[in-house]
């Protein structure tokens, strides 16, 4: 099993729809979690992070965390075309430095 | 301006030789990560290090080297033993406690 896996999508989206990301993770021990946003091209860059089951709202994007379930989740509503991009899920241990990554979800979001 | 500085941005290497990627952070973050990423595909750790003159390897080691002798410094050597190294590596630093990494703008190596 994968230590952090993600839709491979690729996700679309009509303009102002809600596009639903999902990235499940093998490690009971993950304490932090992160959503980041790369254009083709460019280094990722932080959208969300979470650390504590439940949801985080930040403007358009939601995250929610599952701990139970070993799931965290990103939903962007009233999506627009600049939204199109590829999402990464990343996982970080608590004790440990380590932060892996999935593989992301290209999201296309159509005018 | 504080931020992760990488260098080159693009580099091209000839089959059998050595390169070393350069990465510099003036933000007084404890951790720095190396990261290669292929068309298409995540992020996958190449090494990683907590401390100065500490370093782990990630899940695809094999190839690359590294040194962490400052904490603002950490560079790549992708060796002749790493068979296929065109790619995007990205390098990212993060500080100690509950926080997330920032990254570089990456370099992206080309074997001619």
């Amino acid at each position: 099993q994968k230590e952090v896996e993600q839709n491979s999508g690729p996700l679309s989206v009509p303009e102002g729809a809600i596009a639903s990301l999902n990235c499940t993770y093998s490690d009971r021990g993950s304490q932090s979690f992160f959503w980041y946003r790369q254009y083709s091209g460019k280094s990722p860059e932080l959208i969300m992070s979470i650390y504590s089951n439940g949801d985080k709202e930040d403007g358009r994007f939601t995250a929610q965390l599952n701990k139970a379930s070993q799931y965290v989740s990103l939903l962007i509503r009233d999506s627009q075309p600049s939204d199109s991009a590829t999402y990464l899920c990343a996982v970080r241990r608590g004790s440990n430095y380590k932060l892996t990554f999935g593989k992301g979800t290209l999201l296309t979001v159509n005018p | 301006d504080g931020g992760i500085t990488q260098s080159p941005k693009y580099l091209f290497r000839k089959e059998g030789q050595n390169v070393t990627l350069s990465c510099e952070q003036n933000l007084n973050h404890d951790a720095m990560y190396w990261y290669r990423q292929d068309p298409g595909q995540g992020l996958r750790l190449i090494y990683y290090s907590q401390i100065v003159n500490d370093f782990q390897k990630g899940d695809i080691a094999e190839g690359y080297s590294v040194s962490r002798e400052k904490k603002e410094s950490f560079p790549l050597t992708v060796t002749s033993a790493q068979k296929n190294p065109t790619a995007f590596y990205l390098c990212a630093s993060m500080t100690g406690g509950i926080t997330e990494a920032f990254f570089g703008q990456g370099t992206r190596l080309t074997v001619v």
